[in-house]
């Protein structure tokens, strides 16, 4: 079976700019969560999305959204981008985004700002 | 507020030696503990659990340890390989106040192993 997907895997954007990155969750996983995570730390949580509804939002500014489509997969927008907005962008997926299931990682898109 | 830190930022092991990751937690709501390992470039992958209402977990090659009392979980890896070699991770995701899953992570240990 295929695990949590993202796209694209790289990208370099330029200051004040817009991004959309996407993430497909394992097969039967109804819940999607995005982490961020800079270089020489730990991810750290921004958004989870269960059914379409945001059920859990992180110390991030408005400047970040997401969704959450009918077939579950997800998109993380980040608008009027900053030089700080360079990282590793970490989609996770659940069956039911509970606090006690495990939380399985994709490869993450790496986002550089410049 | 909540903070999941580890003591040892980094690790040297020989192969074959036993690792243990130590790892402190600051929320005492915490009731679910995870492990992860990241390899350069990839996302974390999930290695072992626990849950609060247990003091010990197997897996294979792998134990966690968690002590309830001091807020202090560890993870042991028995026979270290090379390819064990990585950062890893101890994340805590409570439940106190919320039943939707939010991951703290600390800040991570890289475990070296060296043939």
């Amino acid at each position: 079976d295929a695990g949590v997907t993202q796209s694209p895997t790289h990208l370099i954007k330029t200051r004040g700019q817009q991004v959309t990155l996407r993430c497909s969750p394992i097969s039967g996983h109804k819940s999607v969560s995005w982490y961020q995570q800079v270089l020489g730390q730990g991810p750290q949580f921004i958004f989870q999305y269960y059914e379409k509804e945001e059920r859990g939002r992180g110390n991030f500014p408005d400047r970040f959204s997401a969704r959450q489509f009918p077939n579950y997969s997800s998109e993380l927008n980040v608008n009027a981008l900053l030089l700080g907005d360079s990282a590793l962008y970490l989609c996770a997926s659940s069956p039911g985004g509970l606090a006690w299931e495990t939380q399985y990682f994709g490869p993450g898109t790496r986002l550089l700002v410049l | 507020g909540e903070s999941v830190g580890l003591h040892l930022p980094t690790l040297s092991v020989q192969e074959g030696d036993n690792s243990i990751i130590n790892c402190a937690y600051s929320n005492s709501a915490s009731d679910y503990f995870i492990w992860y390992k990241q390899e350069s470039g990839k996302g974390p992958q999930f290695i072992i659990d626990i849950r609060s209402n247990m003091d010990k977990r197997q897996g294979q090659r792998v134990t966690v340890l968690l002590n309830k009392t001091v807020k202090h979980l560890s993870l042991q890896i028995a026979a270290t390989q090379p390819g064990d070699s990585a950062v890893y991770f101890c994340a805590e995701n409570s439940a106190g106040g919320t039943s939707y899953g939010k991951l703290t992570f600390g800040q991570g240990t890289i475990l070296t192993v060296h043939p």
